[in-house]
């Protein structure tokens, strides 16, 4: 079974520009949660998609949203984007919702903001 | 408030054990996880803990104290490979809580 895959893998953007990162979760999981990930603050939970339907959300400015498709695709969103905002960007998957299920990593995308 | 600490780096000779430990201070708490990281890499599963006592799986066991808000992992026979960051995590007690990552330990194995 394939495992979780990230795209991009790398990005470079400006301040102020908009990115958009995509997660393919493990074939049938319905679970998708973003992490941000920099040296100094850790894993930091971003938002929990369940169906379509975001289903908890971290403490991250209204700047970063996403969005889940129906075949559990998840796509997550950055505007104006901050020099603060460079960070690897991870996504994991698990086969239902909730805090416990294993949950799936992917490789992760690293966003550098210039 | 919620508050997971672990150490920053730990370093342990090849061949020995390695205790990794980490407490937690949370609103709600379900179980706990460890995963290890190497450089560069997502991220990999290795234990969840929800009752108290040792877990082991081959060289790495986990143990867990739900009243002392404790856990540790524990390496054993340590191989090169196993130099990597090792992650605390807490989950909720319900479906809808999230779950809480420490900042990790940098595990770096000597010859």
């Amino acid at each position: 079974k394939a495992g979780v895959t990230q795209t991009p893998r790398y990005l470079i953007k400006t301040r102020g520009q908009q990115v958009t990162l995509s997660c393919s979760p493990i074939s049938g999981h319905r679970s998708v949660s973003w992490y941000q990930q920099t040296p100094g603050q850790g894993l930091q939970f971003l938002f929990e998609y369940f169906s379509e339907t975001q289903r908890n959300k971290g403490n991250f400015p209204g700047r970063f949203s996403g969005r889940q498709f129906s075949n559990s695709r998840s796509e997550m969103n950055v505007s104006t984007l901050e020099l603060g905002d460079s960070a690897l960007y991870l996504c994991a998957s698990s086969l239902d919702r909730g805090s416990q299920e294993t949950q799936y990593f992917g490789p992760g995308t690293r966003l550098l903001v210039l | 408030g919620q508050n997971i600490d672990q150490p920053t780096e730990m370093t342990a000779t090849e061949g020995a054990i390695v205790q990794i430990n980490c407490t937690y201070q949370t609103s709600g708490f379900n179980g706990l996880f460890w995963y290890q990281q190497h450089a560069g890499e997502a991220p990999t599963f290795l234990s969840y803990n929800v009752l108290d006592g040792l877990e082991e799986k081959g060289r790495f066991s986990s143990f867990l104290s739900r009243s002392k808000g404790y856990s540790y992992l524990l390496l054993k026979e340590l191989q090169m490979k196993d130099s990597a960051s090792y992650l605390c995590a807490v989950s909720g007690y319900s479906s809808a809580s999230k779950i809480i990552f420490g900042s990790g330990t940098r595990l770096s194995i000597r010859p």
